[in-house]
């Protein structure tokens, strides 16, 4: 079965240090890979998005993420976190079956204490 | 953030009611999605439409009931809801099924 697992509910970082957030998937084919963040009372914003190629991706504010195949992982990272990146983060891979279907983590809550 | 609004933002309602969520987005796209986001569990997918056509997704309720009159707007119909259906719905939207989603606000469902 196709799935995504964050294993950490909550990450708890200083700001100024490196933050990563863990993702681990299990999908058939080739992952299609995302990452989104949720604000409080907010929507999901897209982060960034795996697809081929560099295995370092590239996204918004900042954050930037690393596909690793052999592991099966696409964690989270930022090298100097911010006390506004605290907010909830999703990992999600595009269903092989479903072009049209994410399956998303249960999420994983970012503090950045001051 | 405003590419995908959704109406009203948070809403109460009893069992016996009828109520509609809106969902609008102004990107351009041809794909709309409704999801779920319940506390402690994954988003769950409950429709999509794609150039207006309806793509079934046989795992939801029929209490549920949603709406696509053209591509820029998409609505869930609610009636005779339970208290489990309390969550944040959210709407979101691509340029293709197979594009990346872009997610509205949300609307906060509680069903007393």
């Amino acid at each position: 079965a196709q799935s995504v697992a964050q294993p950490e509910d909550q990450v708890n970082v200083a700001e100024g240090n490196p933050l990563t957030v863990k993702c681990t998937y299990s999908v058939s084919g080739n992952p299609y890979l995302f990452w989104y963040v949720q604000y409080p009372n907010r929507g999901l914003q897209f982060l960034l998005k795996y697809i081929t190629g560099d295995n370092l991706v590239k996204g918004s504010y900042g954050f930037e993420a690393e596909f690793n195949k052999s592991q099966t992982s696409f964690h989270l990272k930022k090298p100097s976190a911010l006390v506004s990146d605290s907010a909830l983060y999703f990992c999600a891979v595009r269903d092989p079956r479903r072009t049209d279907k994410l399956i998303f983590g249960t999420g994983t809550r970012l503090q950045v204490f001051p | 953030e405003t590419g995908v609004t959704q109406t009203p933002r948070h809403l109460v309602m009893g069992m016996t009611n009828k109520k509609s969520l809106k969902c609008e987005q102004h990107l351009g796209h041809n794909a709309m999605y409704w999801y779920k986001q319940s506390a402690k569990k994954p988003l769950e997918l409950m429709f999509v439409y794609s150039l207006e056509e309806r793509v079934e997704n046989n795992s939801v309720p029929s209490r549920f009931s949603p709406e696509c009159p053209n591509s820029s707007h998409l609505f869930l119909h609610l009636h005779t809801l339970q208290p489990e259906d309390s969550a944040l719905y959210l709407c979101a939207s691509s340029q293709g099924r197979a594009e990346t989603q872009y997610f509205g606000p949300g609307t906060r469902l509680l069903v007393l």
